[in-house]
């Protein structure tokens, strides 16, 4: 069974960092594209972007370019999303993904999703 | 940027039929995507390829796409169908994706 798992809610400050990890199970790590989706609170889905952890290639929305850094570990079937100095309008919660067919990038599998807030 | 444009609602009485639009320039080119999301929990893929349906996924949901513009349809939609939807497909390059902006749809 196919199965990412996310690390848990966060509560930072303003100009904190932070990395976000999803770890995949139950199939194989870097034959898969594995994204990432932003939700801000009562918004909808915004498309982050996307990794192939077989050789690190990275595609980010336009949007998120130098915002944020997505990475992954393969020897550990691990993804990240990393921040280096929050804002509060980071404040959402992150769904990591994975398409349900090798070549894909659409998703089809999705982890729990992990809170992050930032306030002062 | 490229952008899907959807109803923010859509409301039907139990057994309607709901459709759901999602329009974007590149939906000529580039398969749609829908997305079932219920309040609190992590969406769902409930079409892919336009039309097709995964495994589990009821057979009242249905998918078409004709030019700019894809639909889905919810054949005699029930109380749980209540949720909100999301359209997804790519820019015209194929490189990034894109969401459309949800359509909450309300089955009372």
């Amino acid at each position: 069974e196919v199965q990412l798992v996310q690390s848990g809610a966060e509560v930072k400050k303003p100009g904190d960092s932070l990395k976000i990890s999803c770890t995949g199970s139950g199939y194989s790590f870097t034959s898969y594209w594995i994204g990432w989706v932003r939700q801000m609170p009562g918004k909808g889905l915004e498309w982050m972007g996307i990794i192939y952890p077989g050789d690190s290639d990275t595609i980010y929305s336009p949007s998120f370019q130098g915002q944020v850094t997505i990475s992954a570990d393969k020897s550990i079937s691990t993804a990240y999303l990393q921040w280096s100095s929050l804002k509060a309008s980071d404040t959402a919660m992150y769904y990591c993904a994975r398409p349900g067919i090798v070549g894909a990038t659409y998703f089809q599998h999705w982890g729990q999703g992990t809170l992050v807030t930032v306030f002062s | 940027s490229y952008e899907l444009t959807q109803p923010p609602s859509v409301s039907v009485s139990p057994g309607q039929t709901a459709r759901i639009t999602c329009s974007g320039d590149a939906l000529p080119k580039r398969y749609a995507y829908w997305y079932q999301q219920r309040s609190g929990q992590a969406p769902v893929l409930v079409i892919y390829d336009d039309s097709k349906r995964p495994s589990g996924i009821p057979e009242r949901f249905s998918g078409s796409s004709s030019g700019t513009m894809a639909t889905l349809t919810i054949s005699g939609a029930q109380v749980e169908d209540e949720a909100d939807y999301y359209c997804y497909s790519t820019d015209s390059s194929g490189t990034h994706g894109v969401f459309g902006g949800g359509t909450k749809l309300t089955v009372l």
